[in-house]
């Protein structure tokens, strides 16, 4: 799977947009971007994954550059529970097969504070 | 929906024993589950690939001895410490990868995480 590179630490006001940003330079076509958040001595959370198109959910939109090589997570008002550390993982879709496939791997993440 | 439960949520044992943590699916079957490890201040490892009814695909270094890992329904998956040592604490979490779900978001194949075991061994 592609490798992913995002700052290490953000902080962001209370109310404010969080926009969380993730290099994968080395997407391969039928590589997914996904995120998650780990909230302090929880087990990971899923907010929201894209191949090529914008998305958006209830949590958070999602923004993929035309070239795929970059993404922005975007939380629209953050509060102070948005506090976690947010993974940006490159994986491989559903059709890829092989031992690979829906295999998550974890870089370092970015920490982001929401402060009041 | 796409809940994973984990039991139990901490657990403490004497070195030496074997401990088993429960991983389920509530409202969705899993034909896959992972096990992850997380030590203090560092990144979720995977540690194995859970099929249910076929034998687990561990990643390389894990010992598939120590950590015995059972998917004998679509809802629960099991991974055994046998054996365990003070090395072996550790945040232990698990995660289901989901069909997609009916009249739900486009979520398709995503894998949803437990809130995790903290193992420690005295």
């Amino acid at each position: 799977d592609a490798k992913t590179t995002q700052p290490t630490s953000m902080d962001c006001a209370e109310g404010r947009a969080a926009n969380l940003p993730c290099n994968h330079s080395t997407i391969s076509g039928n590589e997914y971007v996904y995120w998650y958040r780990q909230i302090h001595s929880q087990g990971p959370q899923y907010i929201i994954h894209g191949l090529k198109n914008n998305e958006t959910n209830e949590m958070a939109s999602l923004i993929i550059t035309e070239d795929r090589k970059s993404s922005t997570l975007i939380l629209p008002h953050a509060t102070l529970r948005d506090t976690a550390v947010y993974y940006c993982i490159v994986r491989l879709g559903a059709n890829a097969g092989g031992t690979s496939y829906g295999k998550l791997t974890f870089g370092q993440g970015t920490i982001l504070t929401v402060h009041p | 929906g796409a809940v994973v439960s984990q039991h139990p949520s901490r657990v403490i044992c004497k070195s030496g024993t074997s401990v088993k943590i429960e991983c389920r699916s509530l409202d969705f079957q899993a034909t896959t589950m992972f096990w992850y490890r997380q030590f203090p201040k560092q990144s979720l490892m995977l540690m194995a690939t859970s099929n249910e009814g076929s034998k687990a695909t561990y990643e390389q270094g894990v010992e598939k001895d120590k950590f015995l890992i059972n998917h004998a329904s679509l809802t629960l998956s099991t991974l055994t410490v046998t054996s365990a040592h003070p090395e072996d604490s550790s945040f232990y979490i698990c995660s289901a990868r989901a069909p997609r779900l009916a009249g739900g978001p486009k979520v398709t194949d995503t894998q949803y995480f437990g809130p995790g075991t903290r193992l420690t061994v005295l």
